[in-house]
């Protein structure tokens, strides 16, 4: 397994404004990802985070709104850009040691509540 | 494109009792599944996964998966439930075959009852 931290662990934030979310992973890994849990629903996939190289987004959610970096293989960060009350959700960043359909781990997640 | 589900939004059981947590899904070729499970405010944990081999997977915590292929399921099950059980688990499927990937059910709730 992996140990894997996110800062913040929760914030409250005003309409408009952004916030940067940290992952920190104890050791190197190939595969980082970042999800959105909304209120009493599952996961899903922002978009998965690339060592080095621009992020691989899902439908449905662009760069402007949810940049990403990854400068190394120990750590990421997901912004969400001019936030409002609809972002408002739980924001996980998961790992998987190499490609291949592994299995993820998965940080504690960052509680969001846009007002 | 592969799909899961999750058809039970809660599943209540008496502790000591048996348990089944269902899972079904939608994939074209060979499946990759997992079952994760999630604690109050915390993150998601993995439990365990199918990926080839016998189809009775063990995993953490002492709970297994059977999957079985001509139903295209893969339903959670632990001989004895325990309070602690209580939480939140989740099902997942390997979006295809060239990807990492995850595609999640919509989770059942397991309150497990002293």
């Amino acid at each position: 397994s992996a140990v894997i931290s996110q800062k913040p662990s929760r914030d409250i934030c005003q309409r408009g404004t952004s916030l940067t979310i940290q992952c920190q992973v104890d050791s190197q890994v190939t595969m980082m990802f970042w999800y959105r849990q909304q209120p009493g629903q599952s996961l899903t996939l922002i978009a998965t985070a690339n060592q080095g190289s621009e992020a691989t987004y899902e439908s449905g959610f662009v760069i402007d709104k949810f940049p990403i970096s990854r400068p190394n293989l120990t750590f990421s960060t997901l912004t969400v850009s001019n936030m409002s009350p609809e972002d408002s959700s739980i924001y996980l960043c998961s790992v998987s040691r190499e490609p291949g359909g592994h299995e993820q781990y998965f940080g504690p997640g960052t509680r969001l509540t846009v007002t | 494109a592969q799909s899961v589900a999750q058809p039970e939004d809660q599943v209540n059981v008496a502790e000591g009792n048996p348990l089944t947590v269902k899972c079904t899904y939608s994939v074209s070729g060979n499946p990759y599944l997992f079952w994760y499970v999630q604690y109050p405010n915390r993150g998601l944990q993995f439990l365990l996964k199918y990926i080839t081999g016998d189809n009775l997977v063990k995993g953490s915590y002492g709970f297994e998966a059977e999957f079985n292929k001509s139903q295209t399921s893969f339903h959670l099950k632990k001989p004895s439930a325990l309070v602690s059980d209580s939480a939140l688990y989740f099902c997942a499927v390997r979006f295809s075959y060239n990807t990492d990937k995850l595609i999640f059910g919509t989770g059942t709730r397991l309150q497990v009852f002293p």
